[in-house]
């Protein structure tokens, strides 16, 4: 079974400060993560993607890999109550090009002013 | 700008209705998918599909069917709406290649009565 594994939270964090977020994975064999956020009532947005090993920065937001560990995770600097909201990590797992991806559950983030 | 369009934002059926939800995408993105969304089970996929015409079932396809006839545009059938249907769904579509990042509609509320 392959699965994507997430904190279902709330993870609270105070106004400015670093949130991260964490996601592990079932097969060691996955190739490309992907970080999503969901806020209440709308469709999950696209935040970023990684592939490498190691630090992806994108504004404030920061993916880090560790293949070796099978985890990845999304930190999020100076967080602000628009932050809050459920973010959801996807990871290619399939072989093949059907582009399917396997979700966690999501980790709710609340930032509180 | 990536584009993917849904048919509705809400919908009220009836139970035993025949239920036609349309995805449109103008990304020319060969991989399209239909998910559910309820709360506490996270996204489920029903269907997906690489290519026209072709399709493959995800992980609850029983009740539902789909159709792709053009690259563009990826219908999910419910063939006779029951009350368990009741939830939000939500079309994605990706590309080839290291590229599997989904782009998401703004999803549909079925309501079935």
């Amino acid at each position: 079974q392959k699965e994507v594994e997430q904190n279902s939270g709330p993870l609270s964090v105070p106004e400015g400060a670093i949130a991260s977020l964490n996601c592990t994975y079932s097969d060691r064999g996955s190739q490309s993560f992907f970080w999503y956020r969901q806020y209440s009532g709308k469709s999950p947005e696209l935040i970023m993607f990684i592939y490498s090993n190691g630090d992806k920065e994108d504004g404030r937001f920061t993916a880090q890999l560790n293949k070796a560990s099978q985890y990845v995770s999304l930190l999020i600097r100076d967080s602000q109550p628009s932050d809050s909201a459920t973010y959801l990590c996807a990871v290619n797992m399939v072989p093949g090009n059907t582009g399917k991806l396997i979700f966690g559950q999501g980790t709710t983030l609340q930032v509180k002013p | 700008d990536v584009k993917v369009t849904q048919s509705s934002r809400y919908l009220v059926k009836r139970t035993g209705e025949k239920v036609f939800l349309e995805c449109v995408q103008d990304m020319d993105h060969e991989n399209m998918f239909w998910y559910r969304q309820d709360p506490g089970l996270g996204l489920r996929l029903i269907y997906f599909s690489y290519d026209v015409k072709m399709k493959e079932k995800g992980d609850i396809p029983e009740g539902y069917s789909v159709s792709r006839e053009k690259k563009e545009r990826f219908s999910l059938i419910l063939e006779s709406a029951s009350t368990n249907q009741t939830s939000m769904y939500l079309c994605a579509s990706s590309g080839q290649g290291l590229s599997y990042e989904q782009y998401f509609g703004p999803g549909t509320r079925l309501t079935v009565t």
